[in-house]
């Protein structure tokens, strides 16, 4: 079984600062996928970010990069330059095992301030 | 664009009732997916489905059933509704394969709230 621990449920960043929000994972197969998702309050997943296992250097997508830590088992998102729009409840998700299903972890609420 | 539609964005139903939410993708994907989603616990897998008329069990599937007749198209049934139902459905999608980049899609979800 896969699991993913979102330690923070909630987090406070300066507009344009950069925020760190943590995910540690757990599972015993030696292929796997991360994913990073963002929620807004409108409630629709919108996915940022993917980590494969093999992959050799960090993920990044514009502002979102990933800070991937294999021997730790942690996978952190990084935004740079925090924007108001980036208010939102972010998840983590771990896919490995059989088949293409995905483990979220709790999630983390992040509220970019002026 | 990939375009996961869900019927409903809020639906208030009595207890026992028989619920029916709807999913529909646009991208030809093999994959369906039905979450629900509560404060503190994430999202969490009830039904999935990687073929017309094939579904397989997820961590919660108590309580509810899938329907998967055509390959755009993806139901969770409540059977009889309960309170403790009362929750943030999700639907997804996403291709099929043993590549481990299948990213999952999803609708805008549905918040019931069974009384």
């Amino acid at each position: 079984a896969q699991k993913i621990t979102q330690t923070q449920p909630g987090m406070f960043v300066q507009e344009k600062e950069a925020v760190t929000l943590d995910c540690t994972y757990d599972t015993s197969d030696p292929s796997y996928g991360l994913f990073w998702y963002k929620q807004p309050s409108s409630g629709e997943m919108i996915f940022l970010i993917y980590q494969g296992s093999y992959d050799q250097q960090n993920a990044t997508e514009g502002r979102y990069s990933l800070n991937f830590q294999k021997a730790r088992k942690s996978a952190n998102l990084v935004i740079s330059a925090s924007q108001l729009g980036d208010s939102a409840m972010y998840f983590c998700a771990i896919q490995a095992g059989g088949g293409n299903k995905l483990t979220f972890g709790t999630g983390t609420q992040l509220k970019v301030e002026l | 664009d990939v375009k996961v539609t869900q019927s409903s964005r809020y639906l208030v139903k009595r207890t026992g009732e028989k619920v029916f939410l709807e999913c529909v993708q646009d991208m030809d994907h093999e994959n369906m997916f039905w979450y629900r989603q509560d404060p503190g616990l994430g999202l969490r897998l009830i039904y999935f489905s990687y073929d017309v008329k094939m579904k397989e069990k997820g961590d919660i599937p108590e309580g509810y059933s899938v329907s998967r007749e055509k390959k755009e198209r993806f139901s969770l049934i409540l059977e009889s509704a309960s309170t403790n139902q009362t929750s943030m459905y999700l639907c997804a999608s996403s291709l099929y394969g043993r590549e481990r980049k299948n990213i999952q899609y999803f609708g805008a979800g549905t918040r019931l709230s069974v009384l």
